[in-house]
């Protein structure tokens, strides 16, 4: 059973902000949402997690809800080599089993 | 510094051969993920180290696959009697400890590529 529902594809243009949405409506309240990100040909990367707050790095920021059911990824400025597929998962802090599903393939347009 | 390095890059074999793909991790790193991609799918779990020992190898689809980490460093996935379903993208990832925790974050490396005739 998928934890987490993303929409399958998404277009964004080169130096506007990148919003991409993940429903986790079973989120349990000691399960984080951590998104990874995996450009072509290359192993997935971490980009954030977040439990309950609104979360912020160098990458990028990651919006729940106040009811945690679902979580927007923001990238504030993409770039062509933000083009990737964006997985959102949901998982126990002391859970070592990344649980990806098809994740969503962002592409970002000139 | 070394990220997690996969080799070989590509291997390509024929139906009932056995494979070796080797991966080695970051060094400190005592965690260490190895996963399957299939083409158009996410990565899926096969196996987990915590230093030498194989504390979860419940993703392990069958008993033609083992994996091996005896120095709690290198590991090597062992396939046998290959077959055409095996092909896919495998990963391995290493973290600093065991699990995901705020501070233990998987790094993965870029894959190995088995494609079996």
């Amino acid at each position: 059973d998928a934890k987490t529902t993303q929409p399958t594809s998404m277009d964004c243009a080169e130096g506007r902000a990148a919003n991409l949405p993940c429903n986790h409506s079973t989120i349990s309240g000691n399960e984080y949402v951590y998104w990874y990100r995996q450009i072509h040909s290359q192993g997935p990367q971490y980009i954030i997690h977040g439990l309950k707050n609104n979360e912020t790095n160098e990458m990028a920021s990651l919006i729940i809800t106040e009811d945690r059911k679902s979580s927007t990824l923001i990238l504030p400025h993409a770039t062509l080599r933000d083009t990737a597929v964006y997985y959102c998962i949901v998982s126990y802090s002391n859970d070592y089993k990344l649980s990806f599903g098809a994740g969503t393939t962002v592409t970002v347009r000139a | 510094g070394a990220g997690v390095s996969q080799t070989p890059s590509n291997k390509v074999t024929e139906k009932g051969k056995y494979v070796e793909l080797r991966c080695d991790p970051i060094s400190g790193h005592t965690a260490l993920y190895w996963y399957r991609q299939s083409l158009g799918q996410g990565p899926e779990f096969l196996i987990y180290f915590q230093g030498t020992g194989a504390a979860d190898d419940s993703g392990l689809p069958n008993d033609r696959f083992f994996a091996v980490r005896p120095e709690g460093s290198v590991s090597t996935l062992k396939i046998q009697r290959t077959e055409r379903g095996d092909s896919a993208v495998y990963l391995c990832a290493s973290s600093l400890g065991g699990g995901i925790t705020s501070t233990d974050t998987q790094y993965f490396g870029p894959g190995t590529r088995l494609t079996v005739l």
